[in-house]
């Protein structure tokens, strides 16, 4: 079955530089989401996207920002990055059950390292 | 506002055992869902089990069970049959629907490593 799919696995950027993160949903999903983990933490929500319309806010940064496209797909943009940036970012999507709670699967990950 | 709870940071079980590692949870909303995954050293997040907060039986998946005590406000993941490759960390978290037509995060707890032990 078709997993979330997120690139790259691996960045390394500088500090002050920009990067951009992609993630393809599980195909029908209808939301997705932006989680960012630190080192030894547990994953922070970012921002999430119903129907490509932004429907929930985390403790995203002001220097980050996401879009989701007409394909489902969605970047997170990161500019002015900083060492404390250094982190496992994932995107997960999730499928209108009809439940309490849609299950929610997650990417693989995506490793950014801000040297 | 939701909050998950994991007070074991680290367990050990020996293989072939049972271990159930504890998540209490604190909502007051009535309708929430609770779910238990697993992060093995590599990264990935893999999903384990999902419990809904009006489902009446405890969920099962293979060697996973969770055990839902809903007046405790507890949603305790027992795995049997422990094996090696079950060493990793181990989240607990939950979900409360929203009321528009966006839908709510995850709120994790802090986790627990778990050691399988040959």
């Amino acid at each position: 079955a078709a997993g979330v799919i997120q690139s790259p696995r691996h960045l390394i950027k500088e500090k002050r530089e920009t990067a951009t993160l992609k993630c393809y949903p599980i195909p029908r999903h209808d939301t997705v989401y932006w989680y960012q983990q630190g080192p030894g933490q547990d994953p922070q929500f970012l921002i999430s996207f119903y129907e490509k319309m932004q429907s929930d806010k985390g403790s995203i940064p002001d220097r980050f920002s996401a879009q989701q496209f007409s394909d489902y797909h969605s970047e997170l943009n990161m500019s002015s990055l900083e060492l404390g940036d250094s982190a496992l970012y994932f995107c997960a999507s999730s499928h209108p059950t009809g439940k309490t709670g849609n299950t929610i699967y997650f990417g693989e990950g995506s490793w950014l390292t801000v040297v | 506002a939701q909050k998950i709870t994991q007070t074991q940071p680290g367990m050990f079980v020996q293989e072939k055992e049972a271990v159930t590692l504890d998540c209490t949870y604190d909502t007051s909303d009535p309708s929430y869902g609770l779910f238990w995954y697993k992060q093995p050293s590599s990264g990935e997040m893999i999903f384990l089990i999902y419990q809904g907060s009006y489902d009446q039986q405890n969920a099962t998946e293979g060697r996973y069970s969770l055990n839902f005590q809903k007046a405790r406000k507890s949603a305790n993941l027992v795995i049997s049959a422990s094996q090696l490759g079950d060493s990793a960390m181990y989240f607990c978290a939950m979900r409360v629907p929203s009321m528009d037509t966006g839908r709510r995060a995850l709120t994790f707890g802090s986790g627990t490593r778990l050691q399988v032990q040959p």
